[in-house]
């Protein structure tokens, strides 16, 4: 158990829907990332929030969303869902929002759109 | 955009064989971490390298952060069945620190070690 919670762990569901990832981050971690692992493109940043504001954003659809609560837990939200979003979606979480520290990752969560 | 370009894709080797992977940019990194990730497991952090012409020992793992902070390697010494994964480097660059952390991931290397 890395610390890192994802839920849940496998999510089928058909295009045109919206579903929503959960992380909970490592206690005392306040910085939480959210990437995209397909087996084309491996492991692509999505966004990152740090202590409940967004800090950084990569190559997110704009039919995608996140937010970080006050309680550090995080959401990541897919809509109008299309078959190429299939992929596993993984939440990792860091001690401060720098890059030495490494990041410690969630189980993932494997979404699957038909 | 900085890209991480990581060699081999694959690898397949037997038992006891010696391996070395490799990893490239273009640009200097502030700082380097090695992963290994396990079928349905997320990405677990085995080392982070900042300082140029550093080498860490992790057991029978080696990892070598080049002078000039754009290449690292990682180096497994008599690979056992056990070291069967994807092994990904991922990289911060100098100027992100105080823009957002994030790491970027090279594709990674799939080594399979037979028994």
């Amino acid at each position: 158990d890395s610390g890192v919670t994802q839920t849940p762990k496998h999510l089928i569901t058909a295009t045109g829907q919206r579903v929503t990832l959960r992380c909970s981050p490592r206690s005392g971690d306040l910085s939480v990332y959210w990437y995209q692992q397909s087996l084309d493109q491996g492991l692509q940043f999505l966004i990152q929030y740090y202590n409940g504001e967004e800090r950084a954003k990569g190559n997110i659809l704009e039919r995608f969303s996140a937010q970080q609560f006050p309680d550090l837990h995080s959401e990541l939200n897919l809509s109008s869902l299309e078959l190429g979003d299939s992929a596993l979606y993984f939440c990792a979480s860091s001690v401060v929002g720098t890059n030495y520290y490494g990041y410690t990752f969630g189980s993932g969560t494997r979404l699957t759109v038909v | 955009t900085q890209l991480l370009e990581q060699s081999p894709q694959f690898l397949s080797i037997q038992e006891g064989e010696n391996l070395t992977v490799y990893c490239n940019s273009s640009s200097v990194f502030s700082s380097l971490q090695w992963y290994r990730q396990e079928p349905g497991e997320g990405p677990v952090l085995l080392v982070t390298v900042v300082t140029g012409g550093e080498v860490k020992k992790l057991k029978r793992l080696t990892f070598q952060f080049g002078d000039a902070r754009k290449d690292s390697s990682l180096h497994i010494t008599a690979a056992q069945p056990g070291d069967t994964g994807l092994y990904l480097c991922a990289g911060a660059w100098t100027g992100q620190e105080t823009s957002g952390s994030r790491l970027t991931f090279g594709e990674g290397t799939q080594l399979t070690v037979n028994p």
